[in-house]
């Protein structure tokens, strides 16, 4: 148990769906983060929230729209995603968004789209 | 730009044998460098990291690394590996550009034979 939690474990969706993952974190953690991990590529950092406030976008598409109510939870909402965006998406939080602070991650979103 | 070069995509080594998995980095600055490790289906867990200090630094689960300045490599290692070390190990530096952004390597897959 790692303290951050993400549902649903697997997805699979269409291209004209819309669908959410969920991520909540028990940590007490002021940061949280969204990557994306594609077989064969580097982790890619998506977005980084802190304290609710988005702090990094990296030139994500639009058709990811993450949402962050409050500190322990984070949402990514997806629609009309490509077979290209198949992947294990992975959430991370960590006590502040500092470069010297250690991320904790969840065990992911493995999606695929079809 | 800031880059982190993991050079093996996958390593075997036989159970008891010594282990060390390669990282070379690229920032200007003194660098904040981490190692985690991936099992599959999981999500990241971190074994160690150096921010500062003694450039030996002593991890979870029997790992160690070494930061070098000169050469600008921060590789793991460990003694005598066991077969539930096969693992994905991914080598990270933290790094403030423009905002913060943690950067990963590719990853090294080890695999342990018995």
């Amino acid at each position: 148990e790692t303290g951050v939690t993400q549902t649903p474990r697997h997805l699979v969706m269409g291209m004209t769906n819309k669908k959410s993952l969920k991520c909540e974190q028990h940590l007490g953690h002021n940061a949280m983060y969204w990557y994306k991990q594609s077989a064969k590529k580097p982790l890619e950092l998506m977005f980084v929230y802190s304290l609710e406030e988005r702090v990094e976008n990296n030139s994500v598409p639009s058709r990811f729209s993450p949402e962050c109510p409050n500190s322990s939870h984070l949402f990514l909402h997806l629609h009309t995603l490509q077979p290209e965006d198949s992947a294990l998406y992975l959430c991370a939080s960590s006590p502040t968004p500092g470069v010297n602070t250690e991320a904790f991650f969840g065990q992911g979103t493995r999606l695929t789209v079809v | 730009a800031q880059s982190v070069t993991q050079p093996d995509i996958h390593i075997t080594v036989s159970e008891g044998a010594s282990l060390e998995l390669r990282c070379n980095y690229s920032y200007g600055a003194t660098p904040y460098l981490f190692w985690y490790v991936q099992s599959p289906g999981q999500g990241l867990q971190l074994l160690l990291k150096y921010f500062s200090g003694d450039t030996l630094v002593q991890g979870i689960k029997g790992f160690e690394a070494e930061f070098k300045r000169s050469q600008s490599s921060f590789n793991l290692r460990k003694p005598s590996v066991h077969w539930s070390d096969a693992a994905e190990y991914f080598c990270a530096v933290g790094a403030f550009s423009g905002g913060f952004k943690t950067i990963f390597g590719a990853g090294t897959r080890l695999f342990v034979k018995a």
